[in-house]
């Protein structure tokens, strides 16, 4: 059974880094089928992808064009993890962050985090 | 980018009764990527449908989906009072790689 344990600051100031990370279990971040994908969720924007990473013979990602000069995401295949840091962040940012894992090679979001709601404010 | 619209916003419907809920596509979609998720208040979005046809794991058999090209359509046959929920249709392969439809939200009365 494969689980998505995220952790991280619940506030973030505006104009800061905002940083996330996911651990995973039962699974690898150097999945063969898998992608590692980061997902928002607030009442403005719906559901909204921001990104993912996969590992093959060597580490890809992918980013959403709307957020693509802000956001980093990073696989740490030495503690099966992998991080979200999202840049210069406004109120506009605020939102409950998701890690999730993709299957069937990226195509359908099988497993999800808990959750992280964070707040943009000062 | 494709758009995704779902309709309708909201449907009240009765335990038993059968709940038919659409996703329009800006664009076709190919079958094999699209997806269906239900979401309780407070939880992540969990994965019914993948593929436009084929139940997730643990997913009773109440719940389908069908649909090709730009329609496709989540029914729930008999409704139960936990059925009650967001359902978001999803596709993949289209930048940005991963969009979500606004969701219908079902209430049973």
């Amino acid at each position: 059974q494969v689980q998505l344990q995220q952790s991280g600051p619940g506030l973030v100031k505006p104009s800061q880094s905002l940083s996330l990370t996911c651990a995973i279990s039962g699974d690898s971040v150097s999945s063969n089928s898998a992608t590692w994908n980061w997902i928002r969720q607030s009442p403005s924007r719906g559901l909204e992808w921001l990104g993912r990473t996969y590992c093959r013979s060597k580490c890809y990602n992918d980013y959403a064009v709307s957020v693509k000069s802000r956001i980093t995401i990073n696989p740490d295949t030495s503690k099966n993890q992998f991080s979200l840091q999202l840049s210069s962040v406004t109120p506009e940012d605020t939102a409950v962050y998701y890690c999730a894992r993709a299957s069937d090679w990226g195509r359908v979001v099988d497993y999800w985090g808990q959750g992280t709601l964070v707040t943009v404010s000062s | 980018e494709i758009v995704l619209t779902q309709s309708p916003g909201t449907l009240s419907l009765s335990p038993g009764e059968r709940a038919t809920l659409s996703c329009r596509a800006s664009q076709s979609v190919s079958s094999n990527y699209l997806t269906w998720y239900q979401q309780k208040p407070g939880q992540a979005p969990r994965l019914l449908i993948y593929g436009a046809s084929s139940r997730a794991t643990g997913i009773p058999d109440r719940f389908s989906g069908s649909g090709s090209g730009t329609d496709f359509t989540l029914t729930i046959s008999r409704l139960e009072p936990e059925d009650s929920a967001v359902y978001y249709c999803q596709q993949y392969g289209s930048s940005p790689l991963i969009t979500f439809g606004p969701g219908t939200k079902v209430d049973i009365k």
